[in-house]
């Protein structure tokens, strides 16, 4: 089984200044990356995908990320932040083997004004 | 299109009670899901289905009941309710039913409390 891992439980930022969140999966075979973003009360909704080719694969609202396959991270930046990225962001998994997808436990992003 | 419905959105049971959480798409999805969402533990795979007929288990089954006799509709039954089964409930559909590089998209959720 995949473990997904997102050391930042919470990570508080200041509007405009740029944002990492991290994430980390445990299985080296073959896998597609996710991140899904959770605004109050609301389903989950995605981001941005990793599936294959180029590492860095830019997403919705300004979002991009870089797959890293030696460190197995998947890390979520963002250049400058808005009150409106106020949100819990998952990074997901899922492998060729297998039919689930594999959640982090979330990364509360709190935007400070 | 409405994409992945669920209903109700918010429901208080008392213990032992039993009811069916009702998720719907209309996305001719072959695969759906069904997660529940706790505090610090993230979204856990309760049961899923590749296409109608077929279910598997996931993470955590025990106490939940799954069905697909359509391609749009994956009902959830609680058997037997119990507090530790007060969370949200996401239910979340994808195309192919073997296609883990297909993004899920998800329902707005059912927020269950057990008393």
């Amino acid at each position: 089984a995949q473990s997904v891992t997102q050391l930042d439980s919470q990570v508080p930022v200041f509007e405009e200044a740029p944002v990492e969140l991290r994430c980390n999966y445990s299985s080296s075979v073959s896998v597609y990356l996710f991140w899904y973003v959770q605004y109050p009360n609301q389903g989950l909704q995605l981001l941005l995908k990793y599936l294959s080719g180029s590492t860095l694969v830019k997403g919705i609202n300004g979002f991009e990320a870089e797959f890293n396959k030696s460190q197995t991270s998947f890390h979520l930046r963002k250049p400058s932040v808005h009150i409106s990225d106020t949100a819990e962001y998952f990074c997901a998994v899922s492998q060729n083997t297998g039919n689930q997808f594999y959640f982090g436990t979330g990364t509360s992003l709190t935007v400070i004004p | 299109n409405a994409g992945v419905t669920q209903t109700p959105k918010f429901q208080v049971l008392k213990t032992g009670q039993s009811m069916t959480l009702q998720c719907a798409q209309d996305m001719n999805h072959e695969y759906m899901s069904w997660y529940r969402q706790d505090p610090g533990m993230g979204l856990r795979l309760i049961h899923y289905s590749v296409g109608a007929g077929i279910t598997d288990q996931g993470e955590v089954p025990n106490g939940y009941n799954v069905s697909r006799s359509t391609t749009e509709d994956f009902p959830l039954r609680l058997l037997s309710a119990a507090p530790s089964q007060t969370s949200v409930y996401f239910c979340a559909s994808r195309q192919g039913g073997g296609s883990p590089y297909n993004e899920q998209f998800f329902g707005p959720g059912t927020r269950l409390t057990v008393l």
